[in-house]
């Protein structure tokens, strides 16, 4: 049975960082890419970032483009998310998600964790 | 705003059918066959149940179907049965610079 288990969620200060982990299990790891995905308390789903199965290639939506770094330690079944410059409108429900083939990452997700929570106040 | 345009809101009574419907464009629902639908109830991690327009994976019920007709998609549930009551949102490739985009979200209610 596939698991992912996000961490790191807390509250934290406009401009502060925070780094998300997920822990995955279940399956092989490094042959999937791995997404986040958040979610504003009470509104819809916001893509932010990919990494393919080895980390050669990255995407990030237009909204934490430079401010957000994923990364993943396919030794360790791994993925995180670094996010700098954190803001306000950055707090939401954060899910980690494994893209539904082992090849490319243009199918969609088919397994989702719990999702951990970022607040961003002073 | 989302980049896919979902009605923010369908119902329906026990054993009827709705269509939920998805509109993009010719850079992302038009141009691809790879829209996906996921199920959301209150408190709950996402679901997927429809992906590359009309496939259903293990374990989901075959009253949920998936089409495509030019830059709009659509997921029908038929049979409507009270525990379908939830947020619905489509996803879909899109071949800009973030490859992958969601619907602004339906709420289905069960009458």
């Amino acid at each position: 049975e596939v698991q992912l288990v996000e961490s790191g969620g807390v509250v934290v200060q406009p401009g502060g960082s925070l780094r998300l982990s997920c822990a995955a299990s279940g399956f092989i790891f490094d042959d999937y890419t791995m997404h986040w995905v958040r979610q504003v308390p009470g509104k819809g789903l916001e893509w932010v970032s990919l990494i393919s199965w080895d980390g050669d290639s990255t995407y990030y939506a237009d909204s934490v483009k430079g401010r957000f770094t994923i990364s993943r330690d396919n030794n360790k079944s791994s993925l995180y998310l670094q996010m700098n410059s954190l803001r306000p409108e950055d707090t939401a429900f954060y899910y980690c998600a494994k893209d539904i083939r082992d090849s490319g990452w243009y199918a969609g997700f088919d397994s989702w964790g719990q999702g951990t929570l970022v607040t961003v106040s002073s | 705003q989302s980049a896919l345009t979902q009605p923010a809101s369908v119902s329906g009574s026990p054993g009827q059918s709705i269509t939920i419907s998805c509109t993009g464009t010719s850079s992302d629902v038009g141009g691809y066959n790879f829209v996906s639908w996921y199920q959301q109830h209150p408190g709950k991690a996402p679901k997927l149940m429809i992906y590359d327009v009309t496939k259903r994976p293990s374990g989901v019920s075959n009253r949920f179907s998936g089409s495509k007709s030019g830059n709009t998609a659509s997921l029908t549930i038929s049979g409507l049965q009270a525990e379908d009551e939830a947020d619905y949102y489509c996803s879909s490739y899109t071949s800009t610079s973030t490859p992958r985009v969601f619907g602004g979200g339906t709420k289905l209610t069960v009458l």
